[in-house]
């Protein structure tokens, strides 16, 4: 069954601690993705990887960071010196990073909340 | 600043009724697209135009798109309940590095909120 899985799907944390987040995919896809979504907003771009052991700031990547040491997964963490980090992060991914038409599938997402 | 804007904010239509959301965009795109998220939920791809195409359909989703205006239009007809979510279009732009390659990175819109009645 493949896809694009995140977990965990709730995660609490309190102020100054780092948080890790996960994100899987079995698709084979070259690229992923992370954005943030803030209550009746769209996405944004936190960073993005085109290939394995390289990955790029999006938008918004002041307080996170971003691993890339196997196709398969992206983990994001959230750090400390993120100063708003309470909020719904996606993780998508697409069959390559430099085509132009790609469509991106999404996993269901973590709500972190800090605490 | 966001690329996408869309347009309206919120809709409320009756079952049977047609939805249609639009979205204007600032820079040449390769293509844009129309997601769907439902409550909670991740998004999930819904139809890809091409910035070299005006029209596409997709079951009961229609989308145009006019460079001209930098604008797309998203019509869902015979609306069910079922379609009640949040639509969103993205748009990959037209980017080139240092290197002279161009490369896409969506940028998503606000999004617009569909509400179906039974």
């Amino acid at each position: 069954d493949g896809g694009i899985t995140q977990s965990p799907k709730y995660l609490f944390r309190k102020e100054g601690q780092n948080v890790t987040l996960s994100c899987e995919q079995n698709l084979n896809h070259d690229a992923m993705y992370w954005y943030r979504q803030d209550p009746g907003q769209g996405l944004r771009l936190i960073y993005y990887s085109q290939i394995v052991n390289d990955f790029q700031k999006g938008d918004i990547a002041e307080g996170y960071s971003v691993s890339r040491e196997k196709k398969e997964s992206f983990p994001l963490t959230v750090t400390s010196a993120q100063k708003n980090p309470t909020a719904f992060y996606l993780c998508a991914s697409s069959g390559s990073g430099h085509a132009p038409y790609n469509e991106q599938f999404f996993g269901p997402g973590t709500r972190l909340t800090v605490l | 600043s966001q690329q996408g804007e869309e347009d309206p904010q919120a809709l409320s239509i009756q079952e049977g009724e047609n939805a249609t959301m639009n979205c204007s965009y600032k820079t040449s795109i390769n293509n844009l697209q129309w997601y769907r998220q439902n409550s909670g939920r991740g998004l999930v791809h819904l139809i890809l135009i091409r910035s070299n195409e005006r029209e596409k359909h997709s079951g009961r989703l229609r989308v145009t798109l006019d460079t001209s205006k930098k604008s797309s239009s998203l019509l869902i007809t015979a609306s069910r309940a079922a379609d009640t979510a949040s639509y969103f279009c993205a748009t990959d732009a037209v980017r080139r590095n240092a290197g002279g390659t161009s490369y896409g990175k969506l940028t998503f819109g606000q999004g617009t909120i569909l509400t179906v009645h039974p």
